[in-house]
């Protein structure tokens, strides 16, 4: 069964690096999602991707995100400079154009020291 | 306000026993329901969805869920739990026409007792 991918599986950076969280969706899915999860907090939606821009982000997503298709198969999130407070699990989804079922990542673990 | 609630932070059942978990949803329009399991380590993965239709909806591994739309809410049941049944639960809610981004519920752990 077709199943969403991430890597790493955890990261552990030091404040004000650069990270990049990868994820291969799918293969024939159109939309894709960032959502993360504060530990003990409850999942937060970051943004939705569709033919190769934004279709929606929340407050949470500021400048220091952004997200991109660099290929065919893989959709990534980088994060500028992190911060403490990035310290989360950030989970990877995607949906075909027909559904209405997001399918998820086993999410990377991201650790700001 | 968008919102999802599930009242119960921990639920610890005996192996065998029955189960309800509790969701209730704050949405202006007509809801799309869903529960996802998280198993220690794993992703999220869909147990069942609600979008129109017959209210008692049947999802993977037994599970089950009733839409009550005069209560708000979309309770999840398992008539007899396993012990493999040991995760944490989420609730969701999300609509059509928000590019079906999801609200959350702050999630429920089960514990199941030998």
């Amino acid at each position: 069964e077709p199943e969403v991918t991430q890597t790493p599986s955890h990261q552990v950076t030091q404040m004000g690096q650069e990270v990049i969280l990868r994820c291969v969706p799918i293969s024939n899915h159109l939309y894709f999602y960032w959502y993360r999860q504060i530990l003990g907090q409850k999942v937060e939606f970051l943004v939705s991707f569709y033919n190769n821009e934004i279709s929606e982000k929340s407050e949470i997503f500021d400048d220091q995100f952004s997200v991109e298709r660099p290929d065919g198969s893989n959709f990534t999130l980088k994060i500028r400079s992190t911060k403490l407070e990035d310290s989360a699990m950030y989970f990877c989804a995607s949906r075909d154009n027909t559904g209405d079922t997001q399918y998820f990542g086993p999410g990377t673990r991201l650790t700001v020291l | 306000a968008q919102s999802v609630t599930q009242p119960d932070i921990h639920i610890t059942v005996s192996e065998g026993a029955s189960l309800e978990l509790r969701c209730n949803y704050s949405y202006g329009a007509t809801p799309y329901l869903f529960w996802y399991v998280q198993s220690p380590g794993q992703g999220l993965q869909l147990l069942l969805k609600y979008f129109s239709g017959d209210t008692l909806v049947q999802g993977i591994k037994g599970f089950e869920a009733e839409f009550k739309r005069s209560q708000s809410s979309f309770n999840l049941r398992k008539p007899s739990v396993h012990w493999s049944d040991a995760a944490e639960y989420f609730c969701a809610v999300g609509a059509a026409g928000s590019n079906y981004q999801l609200i959350w519920g702050a999630g429920t752990k089960l514990i199941i007792k030998p």
